[in-house]
């Protein structure tokens, strides 16, 4: 069964990092593609960058470039996403979703609360 | 690229059709239309990608159609489940975009 485990909840000061994990079962990390989306409370989905399968290459949002590392583990089929300088704004609900140009399987997302 | 749903909220009763607009502030690729579904409290559900293929497991009730700028996502009979918020994506010049969303509610 295909599916991505994410980590837990992170509650985090303004001008932290956090790195939320993406753990894949049921197939291969690098044979995929993978995207990291986050969602603030009531708001729409909002994406942040994505690695691609095979050759690794990584793409980020303008709207995150500079504050945003993906990054990946393939000996532990694990994802990674960490963004830093956090705020308040920062605080929503992050995903990692398979895929290349739609998302076929989503975690259930890591919720990141910022706060001071 | 960014994408406008409509309408904001769609008030309708179990049977109804559902008619669910996206529409793009520029051309998109057919390849590159995908549809979502969210429960609250749950991640977003692939429906629809390539603007009208319907992802494993979707229910043909769900249909999605469009070109260039204008795309549609229909639910023919909407059953007790189908009741969420939708929402459209692209993909273009590297880089993925989300519509702000269309709430199906119960009337």
């Amino acid at each position: 069964q295909v599916q991505l485990v994410q980590s837990g909840a992170e509650m985090k000061k303004p001008g932290a990092s956090v790195k939320v994990s993406c753990k894949a079962s049921g197939y291969t990390l690098n044979r995929y593609a993978m995207h990291w989306v986050r969602q603030a409370p009531g708001q729409t989905l909002e994406w942040m960058g994505w690695i691609n399968a095979g050759n690794g290459n990584i793409y980020y949002s303008k709207d995150f470039q500079g504050r945003v590392t993906i990054t990946r583990d393939t000996s532990a089929n694990t994802a990674y996403m960490e963004l830093s300088s956090l705020r308040s704004e920062d605080t929503a609900v992050y995903y990692c979703a398979r895929g290349s140009h739609y998302m076929d399987v989503w975690g259930k997302g890591t919720t990141v609360t910022v706060s001071s | 690229t960014v994408l406008t749903q409509s309408p904001g909220t769609l008030s309708l009763s179990p049977g109804e059709r559902a008619t669910l607009s996206c529409r793009a502030s520029q051309s998109v690729s057919s390849s590159f239309l995908a549809w979502y579904q969210q429960k609250p409290g749950q991640s977003p559900r692939l429906l629809i990608y390539s603007t009208s293929t319907r992802a494993t497991g979707i229910s043909d009730r769900f249909s999605g159609s469009g070109s260039g700028t204008d795309f549609t996502l229909t639910i023919s009979r909407l059953e007790p489940e189908d009741f969420a918020v939708y929402y459209c994506q692209q993909y273009g010049a590297s880089s993925w975009t989300f519509g702000q969303g269309t709430r199906v509610e119960v009337k």
